[in-house]
C-alpha cells in the first residue's frame, strides 16, 4: 500500500520551455501533497506544500510564479517549472501524505535544461 | 541554517554486524522523528519513525534510539544484509501545522558481503 508515482521520470529540453510534473496517490487519499528539490549530494530541500483544493504553500526562496503548483484532486498534484532554464536542472521528488501518517515519496523526476 | 545534520556521509559495515546510523538536530520543538532509505533512482521509502515521548522503537531488525536531552537519534540494523546498502535519510518535523520534515543530507550505507 501507500504507493505514490511521479511522472515523467526523466525530462531534457530546451530553455525556455515549461515543463510539467505529475505526483499521484495510487491508493490512498493524499490529504497532503509536498514538492522537494534535490541537489547531488545534498538533503531533500522542501519547496512547497499543497492541500487538495487551496494554494500551495511556499518556502522561503522558492518562487511561486515559476514554480506552479495545483492539487486538484486529492490523489493528484502537479508541479509546473514555468520557462526552465539551466539553473533549474535538479531531481525533483513528491510525497504525499495521508491524515497524520508518514510521508510517501514518488521516485523522483530529472530535469535537464539545455 | 542546517537543521538536522548527519555528519557520516557513509559508513562499511561487514554483514551480519551492526550498522549505526547517527543524526542530530538542533531544534528542540521537533516532536516527531523518521528515518527513510532511499535506493538509486527511486524515492526514499519509510523504515521507521519515532515520537519525542518515547526513546526507543523498534521494527525487526530496525531500532530507533531517541535522545532528546543530546538532541541525538540513531538507526540501529541488526543483523546487517547486502540488501541495506542504500543512502539513509533522517528527518524530523513538528506534530502540528503543516506537519513539514526537515532533512538529514543522508548517510550512504554499504553491507559487505
Amino acid at each position: 500500500g501507500a504507493v505514490v508515482s511521479q511522472h515523467p521520470s526523466r525530462v531534457i529540453c530546451k530553455s525556455g520551455t515549461s515543463v510539467k510534473i505529475e505526483c499521484r496517490s495510487l491508493d490512498f487519499q493524499a490529504t497532503t501533497m509536498f514538492w522537494y528539490r534535490q541537489f547531488p549530494k545534498q538533503s531533500l530541500m522542501l519547496m512547497a506544500t499543497s492541500n487538495e483544493g487551496s494554494k500551495a504553500t511556499y518556502e522561503q526562496g522558492v518562487e511561486k510564479d515559476k514554480f506552479l503548483i495545483n492539487h486538484a484532486s486529492l490523489t493528484l498534484s502537479t508541479l509546473t517549472v514555468t520557462s526552465a532554464h539551466p539553473e533549474d536542472s535538479s531531481f525533483y521528488i513528491c510525497s504525499a501524505r495521508e491524515g497524520k501518517q508518514p510521508q510517501h515519496f514518488g521516485d523522483g523526476t530529472r530535469l535537464s535544461i539545455l | 541554517d542546517q537543521q538536522v545534520k548527519q555528519n557520516s556521509p557513509s559508513l562499511s559495515v561487514q554483514e551480519g554486524r551492526i550498522s549505526i546510523l547517527n543524526c542530530d538536530y538542533t531544534n528542540s520543538m521537533f516532536d516527531y522523528f523518521l528515518w527513510y532509505k532511499k535506493y538509486p533512482a527511486e524515492g526514499p521509502t519509510f523504515l521507521i519513525s519515532i515520537s519525542s515521548i518515547k526513546d526507543k522503537n523498534e521494527d525487526g531488525r530496525f531500532t530507533v534510539f531517541l535522545n532528546k536531552s543530546a538532541k541525538h537519534l540513531s538507526l540501529h540494523i541488526v543483523p546487517s544484509q547486502p540488501g541495506d546498502s542504500a543512502v539513509y535519510f533522517c528527518a524530523a518535523s513538528l506534530t502540528s501545522g503543516t506537519y513539514k520534515y526537515i532533512f538529514g543530507t543522508g548517510t550512504r550505507l554499504k553491507v559487505l558481503a
